[in-house]
């Protein structure tokens, strides 16, 4: 059962609009929460993350929402450009020295963005 | 910069052929893991490794098997390919020294079609 959820495959925003990516998490151990962004042909890069004492990250035109009470996070991206077109994985993971690393992803959201 | 390569971009291989992935990365990092992406189904964990000669089973080991005998180095098997196989290949390490929120770094991908 996954642990992860991205329940909207697919996303599109008119270039400098705002793009909204959610996520839902179902496993209340979880202490950080990573986005991910790919595109084709290449590897995931990391975009950012967020630990689960806060409830707000920002980077530059990326921030990130934590609600620990709904066990959901969004990823906001203002304004949207068409080079942000890409799908963006949810990850997460749970206290050091437990998993030995891992991270639990999400299905991932293909994020269009048309100018 | 951590650097993660994968031996090859895109392979082509037969039904019942034994085929080796490899993954190498420069940055001393304990954990070692292998996903592949399909449509729809995001990324999923198969193998990972906390340290040498060690392993763990992901989400869907069967039909493939891997080997760490470095630090450095991983190895995704598929002892017998199928053409269900067919799917991108990702190699990604961590290190929870490093980082708090267990991020991993992904390579390029191998892109496997199983004729």
């Amino acid at each position: 059962d996954q642990q992860v959820k991205q329940n909207s495959p697919s996303l599109s925003v008119q270039e400098g609009r705002i793009s909204i990516l959610n996520c839902d998490y179902t496993n209340s151990m979880f202490d950080y929460f990573l986005w991910y962004k790919k595109y084709p042909a290449e590897g995931p890069t990391f975009l950012i993350s967020i630990s689960s004492i806060k409830d707000k990250n920002e980077d530059g035109r990326f921030t990130v929402f934590l609600n620990k009470s709904a066990k959901h996070l969004s990823l906001h991206i203002v304004p949207s450009q068409p080079g942000d077109s890409a799908v963006y994985f949810c990850a997460a993971s749970v206290p050091r020295g437990s998993t030995l690393g891992r991270l639990y992803f999400g299905r991932g959201t293909q994020l269009t963005v048309w100018p | 910069d951590v650097k993660v390569t994968q031996s090859s971009r895109y392979l082509v291989k037969r039904t019942g052929e034994k085929v080796f992935l490899e993954c190498v990365q420069d940055m001393d990092h304990e954990n070692m893991f292998w996903y592949r992406q399909d449509p729809g189904l995001g990324l999923r964990l198969i193998y990972f490794s906390y340290d040498v000669k060690m392993k763990e089973k992901g989400d869907i080991p069967e039909g493939y098997s891997v080997s760490r005998e470095k630090k450095e180095r991983f190895s995704l098997i598929l002892e017998s390919a199928s053409t269900n196989q067919t799917s991108m290949y990702l190699c990604a390490s961590s290190s929870e020294t490093v980082s708090a929120y267990n991020e991993q770094f992904f390579g390029p991908g191998t892109r496997l079609t199983v004729l």
